[in-house]
């Protein structure tokens, strides 16, 4: 079986900080791992996966992602926080036939 | 252009009846799943489908069921053996063809449909 924790609720940053949300993950398997990331009642948007490769992952509005393999861990990050970048993060492992398994998610608050 | 539309976006329900979540998709793609989402709880997994008329058990399927008559089309009826069915409920499909497949299942999300039981 497969599974995701993710570290914290809820995380705030100041405007123009580093966003740090963290992922630790339980597989198996050589995991396929995701990060998403959700606006209020919106669905899902894929912002960066890890397959096999490159270990640093670099996915879309500046935001990136490292496997590691030693430590289980896909922590997701940013350089410089954005008002925009306020959502609902979610880290996932899997990626076969039965979709994915999602950790509960953490709150990201900017606070300007 | 290409996605997942999902409908109704918001719906009430009385105690007791069936309501079903439509979701249908443009994408060409096989596999269709329906994740239910409370607040803190991250998503669950309800029912997904590889292929026309065949479709699985989630980890959470009690009290639901589906359909998948169509490629394109994969409603879910919520009923009334639902305990607690209010919720936000996400539609997503992949092009993911199986064992055997190369890459990773990468899945594409619908905007939502919100139940309340009143």
């Amino acid at each position: 079986a497969q599974s995701v924790t993710q570290l914290g609720s809820h995380v705030s940053v100041s405007e123009g900080a580093l966003v740090l949300l963290r992922c630790n993950y339980s597989s198996s398997v050589p995991p396929y791992l995701f990060w998403y990331v959700q606006y209020p009642n919106q669905g899902l948007q894929l912002l960066l996966k890890y397959t096999t490769g490159a270990t640093l992952v670099k996915g879309i509005n500046g935001f990136e992602a490292e496997f590691k393999k030693s430590e289980t861990s896909f922590h997701l990050t940013k350089p410089s926080a954005h008002m925009s970048d306020a959502a609902e993060y979610f880290c996932a492992v899997g990626g076969g036939a039965d979709g994915l398994t999602f950790g509960k998610g953490t709150h990201l608050i900017i606070q300007p | 252009d290409g996605g997942i539309t999902q409908s109704p976006k918001y719906l009430f329900r009385k105690e007791g009846q069936n309501v079903t979540l439509s979701c249908e998709q443009n994408l060409n793609h096989d596999a269709m799943y329906w994740y239910r989402q409370d607040p803190g709880q991250g998503l669950r997994l309800i029912y997904y489908s590889q292929i026309v008329n065949d479709f699985q058990k989630g980890d959470i399927a009690e009290g639901y069921s589906v359909s998948r008559e169509k490629k394109e089309s994969f409603p879910l009826t919520v009923t009334s053996a639902q305990k607690n069915p209010t919720a936000f409920y996400l539609c997503a499909s992949s092009n993911f063809h199986g064992t055997g497949s190369s890459g990773a299942n990468v899945l594409t999300f619908g905007a939502g449909s919100r139940l309340t039981v009143l």
